[in-house]
């Protein structure tokens, strides 16, 4: 089946610093989306990529879907403590629209 | 927009007895709602995919009789864990997509703890 591989799996940064994450897969998406989950919370939509080459911004956040349709990246700039969260990618790739998620980054802002 | 709701957020329950969980589309009609788990520090695992007015689709190894999925508006899902144990303890998230946009919006989740 489908994979994905979210990297990093965690990361810990001074806020004010900008932060990189990505996903790639073993198989083409035709969707990427990106979601933030806070703990006990369910994720909640950040960003979503319909089209290989689309780049995206949504405040703070800009993510790209890959050329090759196979990866994505998420950018956050200019971190703020609220930005602490796990973030997920997800993926659908065929005809129905069911997800393959990452297995999440865990963000950490030091004030 | 585009706002799901769980209910209840969290249920504490004794073991051998049954459990539902509620999620509902409130601003949207819902023709596909999906019914995940996810184990701390995990990501979200896929155990059922319902369409209005058909039987759910179960992932392979989720038990169908164990986890009875009832779709039957375009904005009312629910999942009944029948016989709960306590290995049934975990986090309960559903999601729903209108159709339009491929796109799934996540409730907030339900925490069940078996006893």
């Amino acid at each position: 089946g489908q994979q994905l591989n979210q990297s990093p799996q965690s990361m810990f940064i001074q806020e004010g610093e900008d932060v990189s994450m990505n996903c790639t897969s073993s198989s083409i998406f035709n969707t990427w989306l990106w979601y933030k989950q806070d703990p006990g919370e369910g994720p909640v939509l950040l960003i979503a990529l319909y089209k290989a080459g689309e780049l995206t911004s949504n405040g703070r956040l800009t993510a790209q879907f890959g050329i090759t349709r196979k990866d994505s990246f998420l950018n956050i700039s200019a971190s703020i403590p609220s930005d602490v969260g796990i973030y997920f990618c997800a993926g659908r790739g065929g005809s129905n629209y069911k997800l393959t998620f990452g297995k999440g980054t865990l963000l950490t802002v030091n004030p | 927009g585009a706002v799901v709701s769980q209910h209840p957020s969290r249920v504490i329950c004794k073991s051998g007895t049954s459990v539902k969980i509620e999620c509902r589309s409130l601003d949207f009609q819902a023709t596909t709602m999906f019914w995940y788990r996810q184990f701390p520090k995990k990501s979200l695992m896929l155990m059922a995919t319902s369409n209005e007015g058909s039987k759910a689709t179960y992932e392979q190894g989720v038990e169908k009789d164990k986890f009875l999925i009832n779709h039957a508006s375009l904005t009312l899902s629910t999942l009944t864990v029948t016989s709960a144990h306590p290995e049934d303890s975990s986090f309960y998230i559903c999601s729903a997509t209108d159709g339009t946009q491929e796109t799934q919006y996540f409730g907030p989740g339900t925490r069940l703890l078996v006893l």
